[in-house]
C-alpha cells in the first residue's frame, strides 16, 4: 500500500509570493491534516480536512489555505510569503473507521523555502 | 489552548542503557497521548499511545506512563539501540481520533555505540 504522498518535496520562492503544496493521501483514508514544522515551534496544526470539509483550523493567519477533493487529495496555499513560513509542511492522513487507532500516517513533506 | 511541554530537547545515552523522554500537558480534558518517532528526512511515525483511562503501556523495549493527576507522561526506551537514534515527539489531544494534536517541541536522542 503507498504511504501518504507529498509533491513537491522541495520549493524556493521569494517574499511575496504564493505557493500550492499537494498531498495524495493513503487510498481509503478520508482525513487530512496539515502541519507545519520548525526547528524552534516544531509541529504545530494548520487544518484538517474531511470529506472535503475543514472541520479543524490552527491558530495560523489567512494566508493559510487549504482544501480537498473528492477523491481525497488536499492541496494547501500560502499566499504572500513572509521569510517566517520557511519550514517543513507535514501531511499526514487518518482512516477514520471504527478501528481507528488513531494514528496519523505522515508524508514526508514539502521543505519550502522563503528568500 | 492546549500547551506541550517536552523535556529534554537533547539526550544521548550508551548503547544497552534507557532512555527517558518527559512531557507535560495544560489541558486536563486532553485524553490521548500519543508518541511519534521522526528519522532524518522522514514524516513523523506513530511507536505508541495512550488514552487517558490507562496509566501504563508497553510494547517490547518502548513504553508510556501517564499520570493524569499531574498531567504529565514519559516515554521510556529500554535497552537501547543505533537504531532508536531519532527525534521523538510527545503529542496530546481531547478526543481519541482527533487529527488536531498539540505537539511538544520535540527530543533529539542519540545512542552511543
Amino acid at each position: 500500500k503507498a504511504g501518504v504522498t507529498q509533491t513537491p518535496r522541495y520549493l524556493i520562492k521569494t517574499r511575496g509570493q504564493q505557493v500550492t503544496l499537494s498531498c495524495s493521501p493513503i487510498s481509503g483514508h478520508r482525513s487530512v491534516s496539515w502541519y507545519q514544522q520548525t526547528p524552534g515551534q516544531g509541529l504545530q496544526f494548520l487544518f484538517e480536512y474531511f470529506s472535503e470539509t475543514q472541520r479543524n483550523k490552527g491558530n495560523f493567519p489567512g494566508r493559510f489555505s487549504g482544501r480537498q477533493f473528492s477523491n481525497s487529495r488536499s492541496e494547501m496555499n500560502v499566499s504572500t510569503l513572509e521569510l517566517g513560513d520557511s519550514a517543513l509542511y507535514l501531511c499526514a492522513s487518518s482512516p477514520l473507521t471504527l478501528a481507528n487507532t488513531g494514528e496519523l500516517f505522515f508524508g514526508e513533506g514539502s521543505r519550502l523555502t522563503v528568500l | 489552548g492546549e500547551n506541550v511541554e517536552q523535556h529534554p530537547s537533547t539526550l544521548s545515552v550508551q548503547e544497552g542503557d534507557s532512555a527517558v523522554i518527559k512531557c507535560t500537558y495544560s489541558d486536563s480534558a486532553s485524553n490521548y497521548f500519543p508518541w511519534y518517532k521522526q528519522e532524518l528526512g522522514k514524516g513523523p511515525q506513530l511507536i505508541i499511545d495512550i488514552r487517558s483511562n490507562v496509566g501504563e503501556k508497553k510494547d517490547q523495549r518502548i513504553a508510556v506512563t501517564l499520570n493524569k493527576t499531574a498531567k504529565h507522561f514519559s516515554l521510556h526506551i529500554t535497552e537501547t539501540q543505533p537504531e532508536d537514534s531519532a527525534v521523538y515527539f510527545c503529542a496530546a489531544s481531547r478526543d481519541f481520533g482527533n487529527e488536531k494534536l498539540t505537539f511538544g517541541t520535540g527530543t533529539r536522542l542519540t545512542i552511543i555505540p
